[in-house]
């Protein structure tokens, strides 16, 4: 089976921009997670989407948003991205147990 | 809330060597799953090894075990045989089953940087 794709895998925005990155999971998984991971402060949660339902969210402010659609791709928007929003974004995918795969990820550079 | 600390933020090892990473956590729950994932320099996040919390059997995958304290709330990992490649981040994390807040979502520790030393 192909592993988790995401897309695109380097990104480089300006301050006050949107942008918008997408995650296939792995066929026949239903749950997409979103990851954002800097060297200050590690690998955190963004949010999770089973089924099209956003399910969990993380501590991050309402710029960040996503949706899941019904082949169980998903993507995730960033809008008026500011300078702390470069990252690498992690996507990762779940069949109904508890072992999450990884994408490769997006770099994403705010400038 | 949980929370996983790794104290080593970095180490190195011989090749051929046996290297024991360390991982703290805590958490009032009993039904979780914790995790040990590897991250190279490609940025991959790789599993290296999974354990379930109720059961009491440490996990091993080829050249990987887990040294699993529930009461102590300790989770380490032993490579054995070191290889060059397994020069990496490695990452210790929980993994919360229930339908509730916190749940669903893994909550990484901040990661041992492994050198593995020709």
């Amino acid at each position: 089976k192909a592993g988790v794709t995401q897309t695109p895998r380097y990104l480089i925005k300006t301050r006050g921009q949107q942008v918008t990155l997408s995650c296939s999971p792995i066929s026949g998984h239903r749950s997409v997670s979103w990851y954002q991971q800097t060297p200050g402060q590690g690998l955190q949660f963004l949010f999770e989407y089973f089924s099209e339902t956003q399910r969990n969210k993380g501590n991050f402010p309402g710029r960040f948003s996503g949706r899941q659609f019904s082949n169980s791709r998903s993507e995730m928007n960033v809008s008026t991205l500011e300078l702390g929003d470069s990252a690498l974004y992690l996507c990762a995918s779940r069949l109904a147990g508890d072992t999450q795969y990884f994408g490769p990820g997006t770099r994403l550079t705010v400038l | 809330a949980q929370t996983v600390t790794q104290s080593q933020p970095e180490m190195s090892v011989q090749e051929a060597e046996t290297v024991t990473l360390s991982c703290t956590y805590d958490t009032s729950e009993n039904n979780y799953y914790l995790f040990w994932y590897k991250q190279p320099p490609s940025r991959q996040m790789i599993l290296v090894i999974r354990q379930e919390a109720y059961k009491q059997q440490n996990a091993t995958e080829n050249r990987f075990s887990v040294n699993f304290q529930k009461a102590a709330k300790s989770f380490s990992l032993k490579i054995s045989d070191s290889q060059l490649g397994d020069t990496a981040m490695y990452f210790c994390a929980f993994f919360l089953v229930y339908s509730g807040a916190g749940s669903y979502q893994l909550t990484f520790g901040k990661g041992t940087k492994l050198s593995v030393i020709p």
